[in-house]
């Protein structure tokens, strides 16, 4: 079974600009979740969601927004790029028995 | 703020010794609670997770030590090898959300 896939893997931007992130999950997976992963802080829950509803949302600015499509695949958007945004961002997946799939992120620097 | 506190933030262990990473939390309300590995470039991965119903749990050379009056939880890891160098992160789960600690890098020096 092929895990969780995130893409693209690394990005740069500059301050100002947005991004999308993209995540497939795996395959009768319904939960995506997203975390922000930086040195010091662990990973910080942004969202999850379920059956392209937005189930939980983590303490981040409204700059930061996603959402799932009927397929399971989800996306995140960060607009109005901030240096403190650089950081590898995760996706996870869920059968929705507690345990997360990880995929191996997108490491988004901001310049 | 913090909802799951870990320490400690680095470790280095000899081959052979015992690795110890410990986490403590303050809401009542979690019902679950895993440690993840995390190797560089790479997700994390889940090693090994309990519920407070259970002091203990052991899955090979992995232990989680389970205290609930003491809201803490901790990591053993056995006979520490080489190969298990990476960051592990302990997690809390309480309303379909993951709480993670800030995550321990853990090195073993042959």
């Amino acid at each position: 079974k092929a895990g969780v896939t995130q893409t693209p893997r690394y990005l740069i931007k500059t301050r100002g600009q947005q991004v999308t992130l993209s995540c497939s999950p795996i395959s009768g997976h319904r939960s995506v979740s997203w975390y922000q992963q930086t040195p010091g802080q662990g990973l910080q829950f942004l969202f999850e969601y379920f059956s392209e509803t937005q189930r939980n949302k983590g303490n981040f600015p409204g700059r930061f927004s996603g959402r799932q499509f009927s397929n399971s695949r989800s996306e995140m958007n960060v607009s109005t790029l901030e240096l403190g945004d650089s950081a590898l961002y995760l996706c996870a997946s869920s059968p929705g028995h507690l345990e997360l799939f990880f995929g191996e992120g997108s490491r988004l620097t901001v310049l | 703020q913090q909802q799951v506190k870990q320490s400690p933030q680095s470790l280095i262990v000899q081959k052979g010794g015992i690795s110890i990473i410990n986490c403590a939390y303050e809401n009542t309300a979690f019902d679950y609670f895993p440690w993840y590995q995390q190797f560089p470039g790479k997700g994390p991965a889940l090693l090994i997770a309990i519920r407070p119903d259970v002091s203990e749990k052991k899955e090979g050379r992995f232990t989680i030590s389970f205290n609930k009056s003491a809201k803490q939880f901790s990591l053993h890891i056995m006979d520490s090898q080489p190969g298990d160098s990476a960051t592990y992160f302990c997690a809390a789960h309480t309303g379909n959300q993951f709480y993670f600690g800030t995550g321990t890098s853990l090195t073993v020096i042959p």
